[in-house]
């Protein structure tokens, strides 16, 4: 079956710095990869998707993410983060016909 | 996509009773996922409720205490039986309706449940 690492459980910057959330998965098949984002007492929001094709996915809010199947991972980028993407965000894998499975959540704090 | 609503968004109960949570999606799905995030915690895949067949529950779910409706394709309940203070969590609905070319769910805003 299908899990997900997520490498960092918090991570602190600073406003209009960069960011890289880490994600590597473990599946014997081919996978469809997700970030998903929570805001504080929301719900959650599809941020991108890789399913096939291009590595690069961009999402939205400025996100993008990199498929590296020979390194497993989908990590998630911004290069210039604002306050209001203080979130907690869980990267999610799932196999052709299954459910979904998540990682332990990021929890990204932007600091003015 | 699909847009999902639940009820209710909270709820504060007392030990030993039971809570049952509705969710309800705007268009017809076949596939339908009950969440549990315990407080600081990510998500955990209670059930899976297909639409004319039973409840399929994870390794340390039971029926007994999360029974599960699906009397239609738009439409389910979850109930939380016998509630304790470990039961304490948002629990999410979501749903995978199976779009072209993607296996994404949508989920719900949750319900927050506090067990007193």
């Amino acid at each position: 079956a299908q899990s997900v690492t997520q490498l960092d459980s918090q991570v602190p910057v600073f406003e209009e710095a960069p960011v890289e959330l880490r994600c590597n998965y473990s599946s014997s098949v081919s996978v469809y990869l997700f970030w998903y984002v929570q805001y504080p007492n929301q719900g959650l929001q599809l941020l991108l998707k890789y399913l096939s094709g291009s590595t690069l996915v961009k999402g939205i809010n400025g996100f993008e993410a990199e498929f590296n199947k020979s390194q497993t991972s989908f990590h998630l980028r911004k290069p210039s983060v604002h306050i209001s993407d203080t979130a907690e965000y869980f990267c999610a894998v799932s196999e052709w016909d299954n459910d979904m499975r998540f990682g332990a959540g990021t929890r990204l704090t932007v600091k003015p | 996509s699909a847009v999902i609503s639940q009820k209710p968004s909270r709820d504060i109960c007392q030990r030993g009773t039971s809570l049952t949570i509705q969710c309800q999606v705007d268009s017809q799905v076949t596939m339908m996922f009950w969440y549990r995030q315990q407080p600081g915690q990510s998500l955990t895949l209670i059930a899976t409720a297909n639409q004319g067949s039973e409840a399929t529950y994870e390794s340390g779910f039971v029926i007994d205490k999360f029974p599960i409706s699906r009397p239609n394709l738009t439409f389910s309940t979850l109930t939380v039986s016998n509630m304790s203070p470990e039961d304490s969590s948002i629990y999410l609905c979501s749903v995978n309706p199976r779009l072209a070319g993607g296996n994404e769910q949508f989920f719900g805003p949750g319900t927050r449940l506090t067990v007193l």
